[in-house]
């Protein structure tokens, strides 16, 4: 099948910890993005990813790091340095000379 | 700056009424605009979209949607909501933002509408 893949569906966060979250997509799309949900603010954009080896940030990347290696990947890191990261957290696809992003299923991060 | 309304946070309907959800944006060009629906604990899932031509476009599950220009508005309609149509329900608009590295393509999204379905 074909889709986008976010794990773990649950993290959890300690204090000064950092933390990497997956996504991996087997659609041969060449743009990717991170989205921040949070209750009642809608899906802000973290980090996004035309090509490979190539990223730039979004409205909110204090805090945030990304690589992007390989096509399929697009890992995103959540740092000590962002002092509020518990939200829910959605990657995207977009095929090339298309406007549609697709989603993954998210992943919930819980700081203890 | 781009943005996008959504002015109601919570509509609740009757199984079989008919819903309309409203959005409005701000964009200086023509708008690519999108409806996503979000089940709890999920990801977002397309609805529709408009980039250009009939400005009434049909999605998937029954829902509609017309662009009206001259209102900024981008407002989705179903004649008949069932229960499993209770979700969160999303508007963005697309824009393509031109920088040293090139263009890039990018959506901002409302901040959302909760739908709730009595029986």
């Amino acid at each position: 099948d074909g889709g986008i893949t976010q794990s773990p569906k649950y993290l959890f966060r300690k204090e000064g910890q950092n933390v990497t979250l997956s996504c991996e997509q087997n659609l041969n799309h060449d743009a990717m993005y991170w989205y921040r949900q949070d209750p009642g603010q809608g899906l802000r954009l973290i980090y996004y990813s035309q090509i490979v080896n190539d990223f730039q940030k979004g409205d909110i990347a204090e805090g945030y790091s990304v690589s992007r290696e390989k096509k399929e990947s697009f890992p995103l890191t959540v740092t000590s340095a962002q002092k509020n990261p518990t939200a829910f957290y959605l990657c995207a696809s977009t095929p090339v000379g298309e406007e549609t992003q697709y989603f993954g299923p998210g992943t919930r991060l819980l700081v203890l | 700056a781009q943005s996008v309304t959504q002015p109601d946070i919570h509509i609740t309907v009757s199984e079989g009424a008919s819903l309309e959800l409203r959005c409005n944006y701000s964009y200086g060009a023509t708008p690519y605009l999108f409806w996503y629906v979000q089940s709890p604990g999920q990801g977002l899932q397309l609805l529709l979209k408009y980039f250009s031509g009939d400005t009434l476009v049909q999605g998937i599950k029954g829902f509609e949607a017309e662009f009206k220009r001259s209102q900024s508005s981008f407002n989705l309609r179903k004649p008949s909501v069932h229960w499993s149509d209770a979700a969160e329900y999303f508007c963005a608009v697309g824009r393509i933002e031109d920088n040293s590295g090139g263009s890039n393509y990018k959506l901002t999204f409302g901040k959302g509408t909760l739908l709730t379905v009595n029986p």
